[in-house]
Formats: structure tokens, C-alpha cells, sequence
């Protein structure tokens, strides 16, 4: 089975704080996706990345950004956390190519105060 | 621009009813459509996926459907479980993203 593992299940972090969220797949897939979650917003892609160094901006990159400097592990980088970033974070990863399932980690709730 | 909306928001049911939840998308120019179920919580699990080309697929009691020309899917659930309980997400491909749906929150009764 595809295991996909958030570093935490919850974080509490400061307005301005630096915060990095990993991820890391165990299947060997090409792509790895970061989304967040709100309520009445549903999910929104954050960035995604379809090889090692590679990253591409979803649809809210502002404030974020990423690392995939080896193939299981993408990391979302919060530069300077702000309180309109507390949300529920899901990292996703996928085989290859269009149309394959993305399969989704366990989720870290980051509440920034 | 891809909308994706689900209906209901919310639904709640007797154990043992069967139940259709709705989907729908704005662009038909799809690749496929995934139905997810997410527990309080949790991350998402994926259930069902239907390629543009197909008109439905099938695992154990559910069952779904897409209409690409209409821009419609629907998930069907036989006999359901209290177990059953979550909140249920569909989502389509297209662009080379996927595009979520808000969910319906489903609660079967004992």
C-alpha cells in the first residue's frame, strides 16, 4: 500500500515564525502536491512538483514556498507564518502522468497564533 | 474556469438506506472524476476513480457514475453502515489539476 507521512499531526507556531511542513511518500512517485483546506473553501492546491528539483505554483502560492531535493520528501516552507495561514495542510502523491490517483497523507493542522 | 459543486452540503439517513450523493462540474473537458472520503480529521481517501471515457465503475457497495456531456456524477451507496459516516469529496482533473468539490457530509444512523 502507498503510505504518505506528515511530520506532525498538529503544530502551534507564532505570527513570523519560520515553518517547514514535510511529507515524504514511500512509492516512489514523480509527483507530490501540498493543498490546504478550509472551511467553505474546500481544498486548494498550494504547489505541486512532478520531479526532484522541480516545483510548479497552484493556485495560492503566496506566502509559501517549497523543496523537493530528493524524490519521497516535499516540503511547504512558511517564511514568515501570518494567522490567515491556519488551516489544515494534506499532502498528496502520484505515480505519473495525468490521471493516476493521488493518494493523501494524514493532514497537519497548523494553527498560527 | 472548472466549478465544482456537491449536492447536498449535508445529508443524514437510517441505517441500511441506500443514498445518492450529486456532483457536478461547469467544463465538460475533463480527464477523469475521483470520489474521496475524508474522516474528521483525517487525510482523504480515494474510492473511485472514472476516466473521461467511461461511464461508471464499481467497488463493493458503491457505485458511480459520470455524465461528461451534462457534467454530472453520482455516488451511489447500497445498504449503508453507520461506518459509512464522513464526508464525502469529489473531485475532477482538468488542466492538469485537480479540482475538489466542498463535500457532502454524510451521517448514517444506528
Amino acid at each position: 500500500d502507498v503510505k504518505v507521512t506528515q511530520s506532525s499531526r498538529y503544530l502551534v507556531k507564532r505570527t513570523g515564525e519560520k515553518v517547514f511542513l514535510e511529507c515524504v511518500q514511500d512509492m516512489d512517485h514523480e509527483n507530490m502536491f501540498w493543498y490546504r483546506q478550509d472551511p467553505g473553501l474546500g481544498l486548494r492546491l498550494i504547489y505541486f512538483s512532478y520531479d526532484v528539483k522541480m516545483k510548479e505554483k497552484g493556485d495560492i502560492p503566496e506566502g509559501y514556498s517549497v523543496s523537493r531535493e530528493k524524490k519521497e520528501r516535499f516540503s511547504l516552507i512558511l517564511e514568515s507564518a501570518s494567522t490567515n495561514q491556519t488551516s489544515m495542510y494534506l499532502c498528496a502523491s502520484s505515480l505519473a502522468g495525468r490521471g493516476d490517483t493521488q493518494y493523501f497523507g494524514p493532514g497537519t493542522r497548523l494553527t498560527v497564533l | 474556469k472548472q466549478e465544482v459543486t456537491q449536492i447536498p452540503a449535508a445529508l443524514s439517513v437510517p441505517e441500511g438506506e441506500n443514498l445518492v450523493l450529486n456532483c457536478s462540474f461547469t467544463d465538460s473537458a475533463i480527464y477523469n472524476l475521483q470520489w474521496f472520503r475524508q474522516d474528521p480529521g483525517k487525510g482523504l481517501t480515494s474510492l473511485l476513480l472514472i476516466q473521461s471515457s467511461q461511464r461508471e465503475q464499481t467497488s463493493g457497495r458503491l457505485n458511480a457514475s459520470l455524465d461528461k456531456s451534462s457534467g454530472r456524477s453520482t455516488l451511489y451507496i447500497a445498504a449503508s453502515q453507520p461506518g459509512d459516516s464522513a464526508t464525502y469529496l469529489c473531485a475532477v482533473e482538468w488542466g492538469g489539476k485537480l479540482i475538489f468539490g466542498q463535500g457532502t457530509e454524510l451521517s448514517v444512523k444506528p
